[in-house]
C-alpha cells in the first residue's frame, strides 16, 4: 500500500532532550511537511520541503530541525530549544503534478515532554 | 494566505445532507478552495478542491459563489462517519504549506 508512515504514534522524553521523529512516504512525491497541532487547535506548518537537500521554514520553526537527504525521508527533530514541545506533529507529502497539490497526511506522532 | 471564516460547529442528523459553509472575503484571483477534514487523533484527509466552478467527487460537492467570496461544502448524506472537523483553506498555485484554521465540528446525531 502507498502512503505516509509515521513513527512512533506515541514518544515520552524528558525535557531537555533532543528527539527525532520518522517521516517516510512511498508515494514518490516531491514536497514533504511537517506540521503541529495543539489541543483544539488548527495544524501549523513547521518546515516544508520541495525537493531533495532543500527545506524551508514554515510559520513556527523554531526549536525544530529537519533534514531531506531521500525523497522518500523527511525526519522532524525536536530540539531542547523548543519551548513547548509537548504536541501532536503530522507529516504530509504532495505532488507537484496538476493543480491540485493535495497533501497526504500521516497517523500522527503524539510527542510527550515532561 | 487570504483568510477563511468557519462556524466553531454545526450539528446534522444521519442520512440528510449538511451544508458547511466557508467565507473568504478577501479571496485572491489565483487562489484554490481547498477543503480536508481530520476525525479525532487522525492526520487531516483532503475532501475536495475548486477554483470557480462547483466541483463533485465521491466524497461531497463544493458549490462556489460567483464572486467566489464563500462556498459551501456538501455532504449529501451524512453518515456517523462524517463527523469530523472541517477545514476551509485558500491555496494559491505551488507546493507551499498549507494554512489551517480551527475548522467547522461537525456533528452527526444518529
Amino acid at each position: 500500500d502507498g502512503g505516509i508512515t509515521q513513527s512512533p504514534k506515541y514518544l515520552f522524553r524528558k525535557e531537555g532532550q533532543n528527539v527525532t521523529l520518522s517521516c517516510e512516504q512511498n508515494l514518490n512525491h516531491d514536497a514533504m511537511y511537517w506540521y503541529r497541532q495543539d489541543p483544539g487547535q488548527g495544524l501549523r506548518l513547521i518546515y516544508y520541503s520541495q525537493i531533495v537537500n532543500d527545506f524551508q521554514k514554515g510559520d513556527i520553526a523554531e526549536g525544530y530541525s529537519v533534514s531531506r537527504e531521500k525523497k522518500e525521508s523527511f525526519p522532524l527533530t525536536v530540539t531542547s530549544a523548543q519551548k513547548n514541545p509537548t504536541a501532536f506533529y503530522l507529516c504530509a507529502s504532495s505532488t507537484h503534478q496538476g493543480t491540485s497539490y493535495e497533501q497526504y497526511f500521516g497517523p500522527g506522532t503524539r510527542l510527550t515532554v515532561t | 494566505d487570504a483568510k477563511t471564516t468557519q462556524p466553531n460547529s454545526m450539528e446534522s442528523n444521519e442520512e440528510e445532507p449538511v451544508h458547511l459553509p466557508c467565507n473568504h472575503s478577501t479571496i485572491s484571483g489565483t487562489d484554490y478552495i481547498h477543503w480536508y477534514r481530520q476525525l479525532p487523533s487522525q492526520g487531516p484527509e483532503y475532501v475536495i478542491h475548486g477554483l470557480t466552478s462547483n466541483v463533485n467527487n465521491r466524497m461531497a460537492s463544493l458549490a462556489i459563489a460567483e464572486d467566489r467570496k464563500s462556498s459551501t461544502l456538501i455532504l449529501h448524506r451524512a453518515t456517523l462517519r462524517d463527523a469530523a472537523v472541517y477545514y476551509c483553506i485558500l491555496r494559491g498555485g505551488g507546493a507551499d504549506g498549507l494554512t489551517f484554521g480551527k475548522g467547522t465540528h461537525l456533528i452527526i446525531q444518529p
